[in-house]
């Protein structure tokens, strides 16, 4: 199967960590990738090739994973934070990309 | 640095086609895949299909199997997603994004996307 599950929601108090976690089998094969989305705006790469952070993306925002699990980790989580994160990968087999289900992360 | 803007907002009705462009700067265009990403209001991304501009070989998802198709025209460095047979499930805003394909170790990213465009399918 290609798909990638993730948690709906997450809360999280100001200042405080969370991790967001993706669930799949296309994820022992390819690399995840997260994207964080805010309302009315198109997806931003925060994290590539599992542990890599785009320049201008805080260092707050980490990767990790192995086997079929890809975490993102919002260290000191601030207000602007507040989004959709979605993780992303490839099914090998299909060719095709796929993106998780999904997590709303509230900053309180 | 590319860059993808796409072309505006379009209202159809259903059981008719429309067709979405994404035009690219900067970079080499027939050097990177484009994929498209939709999603419906309030719902997830959903990926939808992607081209190789030097390989002008499309793949969809088969949800889009047979309704989406995916073309290039490196003249203008434009991709374009064509969708028919439309209904009302398939108002979404739809995204093209720049997708990067890595060997070793096996990863893919999408950056940049375009700014999306909302496809509202009513009778």
């Amino acid at each position: 199967s290609s798909e990638l599950t993730q948690d709906p929601a997450v809360s999280v108090a100001l200042g405080q960590t969370v991790r967001i976690t993706c669930q799949g089998d296309s994820l022992r094969s390819y690399y995840a990738s997260w994207y964080q989305q805010k309302p009315g705006q198109a997806p931003v790469l925060v994290i590539y090739s599992k542990t890599n952070r785009p320049s201008g993306i805080p260092d707050r925002f980490s990767g990790s994973g192995s086997g079929n699990t890809a975490s993102l980790t919002i260290t000191g989580a601030q207000a602007e934070d507040e989004a959709d994160y979605y993780c992303h990968s490839r099914d090998n087999s299909a060719n095709h990309s796929v993106f998780g289900t999904g997590t709303k992360v509230t900053v309180l | 640095q590319v860059q993808l803007v796409q072309s505006g907002a379009e209202v159809k009705r259903p059981g008719s086609s429309v067709k979405v462009s994404c035009r690219a700067s900067g970079g080499t265009f027939s050097d990177y895949a484009i994929s498209w990403v939709r999603q419906a209001p309030g719902r997830g991304l959903e990926w939808m299909g992607g081209i190789i501009p030097i390989f002008r070989t499309p793949n969809y998802a088969q949800k889009f199997q047979g309704r989406v198709t995916i073309t290039t025209d490196e003249s203008s460095s434009t991709a374009y997603m064509e969708l028919r047979s439309l209904r009302s499930e398939d108002t979404a805003v739809y995204y093209c994004a720049r997708e990067i394909l890595v060997a070793g170790p096996p990863t893919t990213w999408l950056d940049p996307w375009g700014q999306g465009t909302l496809v509202t399918v009513s009778a």
